[in-house]
């Protein structure tokens, strides 16, 4: 298996311009996680799915953030308006089965920067 | 919501020494504690991990221990290598309610050849 995808690997816009990032996750995997990672705020969830489902979003920082899971295999993070705050490593990871017990393979991740 | 605080920062070593890390955390009901690797420009990747019915783990090198009574546990890596030089996260999670996990805020290893 590839593992999980993402893309871009790189992102610079200025502010105020859409960014939508994007991940595909690994095939038979049904729950898909949305990271913020930044120094300093470290590791952040943002928002996972199951089953294409959002289960939780209280991560999700603002209504500038949505994510979306149309279908198994396939999320977006999309922010709008973007702001040099939002400069990051967004990392998607999937897993079969939730965060417990099970192992979370994550992608290479975004490096967004917002000028 | 589990809150997971995560010691030292920073970690330098000389090769073939032993390296600790340590992890404690807030909700007693979390029972998944895993640990996870992040070498330069990828992402985490899990390295071993431990469960609350289990107090010691060990993987060749990698060891990882758990103290349900005081909600700590600690990574241990023995003759370290400079390929172990990386950042390491904790984590932690529960098998009901909010199953995501909670990661701790990293410590970056240094081994010195």
């Amino acid at each position: 298996d590839a593992g999980v995808i993402q893309s871009p690997r790189h992102e610079v816009t200025e502010m105020g311009q859409e960014v939508t990032l994007r991940c595909k996750p690994i095939s038979g995997h049904d729950y898909l996680f949305w990271y913020r990672q930044t120094m300093m705020r470290g590791l952040e969830l943002l928002i996972y799915f199951n089953n294409n489902v959002p289960i939780d979003d209280s991560g999700m920082p603002e209504d500038r953030f949505s994510a979306k899971m149309p279908n198994a295999s396939f999320s977006t993070l999309k922010i709008q308006p973007s702001e040099p705050r939002d400069s990051a490593v967004y990392f998607c990871a999937s897993s079969l089965g939730g965060g417990y017990g099970q192992t979370q393979y994550f992608g290479p991740g975004t490096r967004l920067l917002v000028l | 919501g589990e809150n997971v605080e995560q010691h030292p920062s920073t970690l330098s070593v000389q090769e073939g020494d032993s390296a600790v890390i340590k992890c404690t955390y807030s909700d007693s009901a979390s029972n998944y504690f895993p640990w996870y690797k992040q070498e330069l420009g990828k992402g985490p990747q899990l390295i071993i991990d431990i469960r609350s019915n289990v107090g010691e783990k060990k993987d060749q090198r990698i060891a990882v221990t758990l103290n349900k009574t005081a909600k700590h546990f600690s990574l241990h890596i023995t003759e370290t290598q400079p390929e172990d030089s990386a950042v390491y996260f904790c984590a932690a999670s529960m098998d009901t309610g909010r199953r995501a996990l909670t990661f701790g805020s990293g410590t970056r290893l240094q081994v010195q050849p």
